[in-house]
C-alpha cells in the first residue's frame, strides 16, 4: 500500500495569496484528518472526516480555513487569504475505524 | 472534551538505560491510547498502542501500561539506542458521540540517548 499521500511537499507563499493542501488517504480507510504541528502549540486537530462527511471542524482556527472531502479517495485543505502565522506543517491522516491513524509526510508550509 | 498532559517534554539518557514517558488523560470514556514516534523532519509513525481492556502490552523493548483507575498511561522503553532519539507523543481516542474517532495528543517528549 503507498500509505497516505499529501501534495506538495513544500509551499512557499506570500501573505495572502490562498494556499491549497491535498491529501489521498489509504484505500479503504473511511475517516480522514487533517493536523497541523507548530512548536508552539504541538499536534492540533483541525478537521475530521468520515465517510465523507465532516464529523468535527471545532479545531478549525478561524474561516480563513476550509476543508473537502469530494470523495472517498482525495481531501483538501484550503487557506484564503494565508498569513504568516499560518506556518506550519500539515498533516494529513487516516484510519479504519478502531484501527490506529496513519500519517502522510506532511506540507511544510511558510507563508512570507 | 478530552485533556492530555505529556511529561517530562525532554528526556535525556545513557543508551542501554531505560527511559519512561508518562501521560495523564482526563476523560474516563476514552477507549484507546496509541504513541506515536517522529524523528526530525518525518510523520509520526504508531510504535504500539493499548486498548482500556488491557493492562500492559509488550513489543520487544517497548512497553505499555495503562491505569484507568488513575487515567494514566507510560510508555517503557528498555536498552535504550541512539536510534531512539526523536519526540514521542501520546494520544487518547473519544470513545464515543460526534468526538468518535478524534485523538487528542500529548505534547510531546524530546526523546535524546546518548551513546
Amino acid at each position: 500500500d503507498a500509505g497516505v499521500i499529501q501534495s506538495p511537499r513544500h509551499e512557499v507563499t506570500e501573505m495572502g495569496q490562498e494556499v491549497t493542501l491535498r491529501c489521498k488517504p489509504i484505500s479503504g480507510h473511511d475517516y480522514l484528518f487533517w493536523y497541523r504541528q507548530t512548536m508552539m502549540r504541538g499536534l492540533e486537530l483541525l478537521i475530521y472526516f468520515n465517510n465523507n462527511v465532516p464529523i468535527d471542524d471545532s479545531g478549525m482556527p478561524e474561516d480563513r480555513f476550509s476543508a473537502k472531502m469530494p470523495n472517498a479517495s482525495f481531501s483538501t485543505l484550503k487557506i484564503q487569504p494565508s498569513e504568516p502565522r499560518d506556518s506550519a506543517v500539515y498533516f494529513c491522516a487516516s484510519s479504519v475505524r478502531n484501527q490506529p491513524q496513519h500519517f502522510g509526510d506532511g506540507t511544510r508550509l511558510s507563508i512570507l | 472534551g478530552e485533556n492530555v498532559e505529556q511529561h517530562p517534554s525532554t528526556l535525556s539518557v545513557q543508551e542501554g538505560d531505560s527511559a519512561v514517558i508518562k501521560c495523564t488523560y482526563s476523560d474516563s470514556a476514552s477507549n484507546y491510547f496509541p504513541w506515536y514516534k517522529q524523528e526530525l523532519g518525518k510523520r509520526p509513525q504508531l510504535i504500539i498502542d493499548i486498548r482500556s481492556n488491557v493492562g500492559e502490552k509488550k513489543d520487544q523493548r517497548i512497553a505499555v501500561t495503562l491505569n484507568k483507575t488513575a487515567k494514566h498511561f507510560s510508555l517503557h522503553i528498555t536498552e535504550t539506542q541512539p536510534e531512539d532519539s526523536a519526540v514521542y507523543f501520546c494520544a487518547a481516542k473519544d470513545a464515543g458521540g460526534t468526538s468518535y474517532g478524534k485523538l487528542t495528543f500529548g505534547q510531546g517528549t524530546i526523546l535524546t540517548v546518548h551513546p
